[in-house]
């Protein structure tokens, strides 16, 4: 049974950096995208961005210059940082897991989702 | 980047009924589109994946459809559990967009 679990600071000033880190347990850390997603209070989703086995990474554009993804193979966890936050980064932030092995696609296994506020 | 629209923004329904959720994305995306249902509180929970495939565990009174730019989701005989919002994502180029979802409320 694959589950995620993440954690990170929840509130922050404006223009402080947003750390987040999800751990994966269970089935296989190799071979799949591992992705954040948020989600403002009361509003839709938004995708963040993904970073693969290799650390190879895909950015939402809109936060490119902001963001960093990391993957840390030995422990099987990656994390999310975010400079420079302001009020429009509150929002739950959530990790996911690719659907098929070697594909970015479809998100089947989801963290819990946390809450940072700015 | 790929704009989704969903529609409507929010239903009402009752128990029992047959409802249909549209997504329309702004080019064509073959068949790479999921659906996903949230619940308050909850991380979403994917529905069908590939616009028409039901995920394992999901009720088979979920159904999707669709290929190119248009998209259906319906449901059949609505359970008071499927009271909830909807998001549609495509995968077929990043970055990987969402609608803005519909809220099935209940009548």
């Amino acid at each position: 049974q694959v589950q995620l679990r993440q954690w990170g600071a929840g509130l922050l000033k404006p223009s402080e950096t947003l750390s987040l880190t999800c751990a994966v347990y269970g089935g296989s850390f190799s071979g799949y995208y591992w992705t954040w997603i948020r989600q403002p209070p009361g509003k839709g989703l938004e995708w963040i961005g993904d970073i693969n086995y290799s650390g190879s990474t895909n950015y939402n554009p809109s936060l490119k210059s902001r963001l960093t993804m990391s993957i840390d193979t030995s422990n099987d966890h990656f994390s999310l940082t975010l400079a420079s936050v302001t009020a429009a980064d509150t929002a739950v932030y959530y990790c996911a897991r690719s659907l098929r092995y070697g594909s970015s696609g479809y998100y089947r296994h989801w963290g819990q989702g946390a809450l940072v506020t700015v | 980047a790929i704009q989704l629209t969903q529609s409507p923004s929010s239903l009402s329904a009752s128990v029992g009924d047959r409802v249909t959720f549209t997504c329309r994305a702004s080019q064509d995306i073959s068949s790479a589109l999921a659906w996903y249902q949230q619940k308050p509180g909850k991380a979403p929970n994917l529905l069908i994946y590939d616009a028409s495939i039901l995920e394992d565990g999901v009720p088979s009174r979920f159904s999707g459809s669709g290929r190119g730019t248009d998209f259906a989701l319906t449901i059949t005989s609505l359970q008071p559990e499927d009271f909830a919002t909807y998001y549609c994502q495509q995968f077929h180029t990043y970055l990987y967009s969402f609608g803005q979802g519909t809220k099935l409320e209940i009548k």
